[in-house]
Formats: C-alpha cells, structure tokens, sequence
C-alpha cells in the first residue's frame, strides 16, 4: 500500500492569493495524480503529474490556474493560484499502488480543504 | 467513454438495517472497480475493490460482486451502524497500465440509532 501525507490538511485563503499543496508519499511511484472535489459533488481529475515532465491537464484545467511541480518520485506540490471563491474545494493527491491483499490500487492522501473568502 | 452512475443520496437508514447502494458503469474495457468511503471531515479511503467478473469484494462487512452481465456493482452491507455514516463512491479503472480514474458521484449514508 502507499500512505500518502497532504500539507496543508486545511486553510481558509484570501481571494485573490496563491497557495500550494504538497503531497508526499511513503515510496516510489511513476504517477501522481491530482483531484478536486467541490462540496457536495464527486472528484474530477485536474492533472498527471510524471517525475521529470511537465504535467498533463485535463480539459477545464490550465497550468497557469494550477502549476504543478513533480521534483522526484515521492513528491508533487499543486498551487492554486489567483483564487477565487469557487476555488473553495478539497483538493486531493493520489498514486497508484501495490498492496499485497488489494492488488494494484488508486491510494488517496487526506485532502487539503481549502476555503476562499 | 467510461462512466459510473449511484442511486442518488441521501440514503437514511436505521441501525441494523440492511443497506444496498447501486452502482452501474459503462466502460470501453475491462475495467478494475472500486468502491470508496469518504467519512465526514476526511479524504478518501478504499473500501473494496474488483479486478474482473464475478470477483467479489469485501471489507468491514461491505461486500459488492462484479457483475459484467448487467455491468453492476452493487454496495451492501446486512447490518448497518451509525459508524457507517459517509458518503460511499464508486469507480472504475480501465486496467493495462495506468488510466484515469472515473468516480460516480457519491451516495451519503446516514445511520440513525
């Protein structure tokens, strides 16, 4: 299995400010991958992030709105820059991953809930 | 493309009861399908999972087989308590290397003693 540690778990931002998250994981992994999960709704894809390439963005996600940096293979940072209030969302890193019961796995970190005001 | 639809929520239920959450998919493959649990206040956990057809998945009580005739994957659990309360997603994965993820949109549960 993979544990996955978020920094900052959570914040209250103002608008118009800029904020990364970190994720770290416990091993190795090729892939990183970053989701946003507005309130009461369910996770959508911003990007992929490989270690040593820049990152893939899914439609509706710019790298200018959401630069991410993937320095090595146990490390991705994710800014939210210029927010807005509808930035307001919890923010989630994940890998894939081997577990020896679960078999290949989409592990989750604990989030980083961000609220903009 | 892929796609993961769940009964609409909120599910109330009270302690006890038996629980089933739908969950249907479309997928361009053979998917992997998942089932995570989402407590109030924190990130996502895997509750079960499913590599191919007729697999069943199970943790803490909560089982879900993998039916590639009627592409379901049903949640269920026989007796429910207020510790249950959270919101429970589905997904799938295409397998053959990494593919992206696709979530259904959430079922919250809520147990009443």
């Amino acid at each position: 299995s993979a544990v996955i540690s978020q920094k900052p778990s959570r914040d209250i931002c103002q608008r118009g400010t800029s904020l990364t998250i970190q994720c770290q994981v416990d091993s190795q992994v090729t892939m990183m991958f970053w989701y946003r999960q507005q309130p009461g709704q369910s996770l959508t894809l911003i990007a992929t992030a490989n270690q040593g390439s820049e990152a893939t963005y899914e439609s509706g996600f710019v790298i200018d709105k959401f630069p991410i940096s993937r320095p090595n293979l146990t490390f991705s940072t994710l800014t939210v820059s210029n927010m807005s209030p509808e930035d307001s969302s919890i923010y989630l890193c994940s890998v894939e991953g081997w577990g020896e019961v679960t078999g290949n796995t989409i592990y989750f970190g604990e989030g980083s809930w961000l609220t903009v005001v | 493309g892929n796609s993961v639809t769940q009964m609409e929520g909120p599910v109330t239920l009270s302690e006890e009861a038996f629980l089933t959450i739908n969950c249907t998919y479309t997928a361009t493959g053979y998917p992997s399908l998942f089932w995570y649990v989402q407590y109030p206040g924190e990130g996502l956990q895997l509750l079960l999972k499913a590599t191919k057809a007729d697999d069943k998945g199970s943790n803490k009580g909560f089982e879900a087989t993998y039916r590639k005739e009627t592409t379901s994957f049903h949640l269920e659990k026989g007796s429910v308590q207020v510790s249950d309360s959270a919101v429970y997603f589905c997904a799938l994965m295409l397998t053959g290397g990494y593919q992206k993820v696709t979530f259904g949109t959430g079922t919250k549960l809520q147990v009443i003693p």
